[in-house]
């Protein structure tokens, strides 16, 4: 079964970058499209973008140009980096598996990594 | 983008009710290859969010059938057909048909 699992740091101070790696694993990232969400306290919920299975990518434009995602095939694992962060950068990061069949949509997801950004 | 609206935002049902979730969509949903990219996920209280429904009307591996989608263009609902307490938790509808991908504000489901 396809697992996907987030991990570091819990705590960015503002200004700094906002690093997470996802590793999958049970499926290969050379298939497939790979996103990152994040939930902000209280329930909203935004798509910050994905990787493809070719490595090409797609943002959302709100993150302008401070959202990178990339990947490192070798490793099974993606990553997201969000630089100059400030307080309002602060929620629940998943990342998840974009299924491209008969639609687009998340089927797997990860547990979910906390991100805190306060000096 | 594409705001997506929820109603309501709270919902009080009791074990064995039938319930049903508005998504409203401020735009059309239709994508030029003829597919409506509405989904349906549910985020179980400490969990992380879990596919229900795909594309409007398509039943996720898994998921029990008393769920199901209904809806075209910019009016979907999911529905419950007899809450069961595992179903507790915020529903959330979201688009990928334009970019960039927006969910809606969640709805919450919760026993009476």
């Amino acid at each position: 079964e396809v697992q996907l699992q987030e991990s570091g740091p819990g705590l960015v101070k503002p200004s700094q970058s906002l690093s997470l790696t996802c590793s999958v694993t049970g499926y290969s990232i050379t298939s497939n499209y790979w996103g990152w969400i994040r939930k902000f306290p209280g329930n909203k919920m935004e798509w910050m973008g994905y990787i493809s299975y070719s490595g090409s990518t797609s943002y959302n434009p709100s993150l302008k140009s401070r959202i990178s995602i990339t990947r490192d095939t070798s490793k099974n694992q993606f990553f997201l980096q969000l630089n100059s962060v400030t307080t309002e950068d602060t929620a629940t990061y998943y990342c998840a598996r974009v299924r491209r069949v008969w639609g687009w949509y998340f089927d797997f997801w990860g547990p979910g990594t906390m991100v805190t950004v306060s000096s | 983008d594409v705001v997506l609206t929820q109603t309501p935002p709270t919902l009080s049902a009791t074990i064995g009710q039938s319930v049903s979730i508005s998504c409203r969509s401020s735009q059309s949903l239709l994508d030029s290859d003829g597919d409506t990219y509405l989904n349906w996920l549910l985020q179980r209280p400490g969990q992380s969010p879990q596919l229900l429904i795909y594309s409007v009307s398509n039943l996720e591996s898994g998921v029990p059938n008393r769920f199901s989608g209904s809806g075209s263009e910019t009016d979907f609902t999911l529905k419950i057909s007899g809450v069961e307490a595992e179903d507790l938790g915020v529903y959330y509808c979201m688009q990928a048909t334009h970019a960039p991908w927006t969910f809606g504000g969640g709805t919450k489901l919760e026993l009476k």
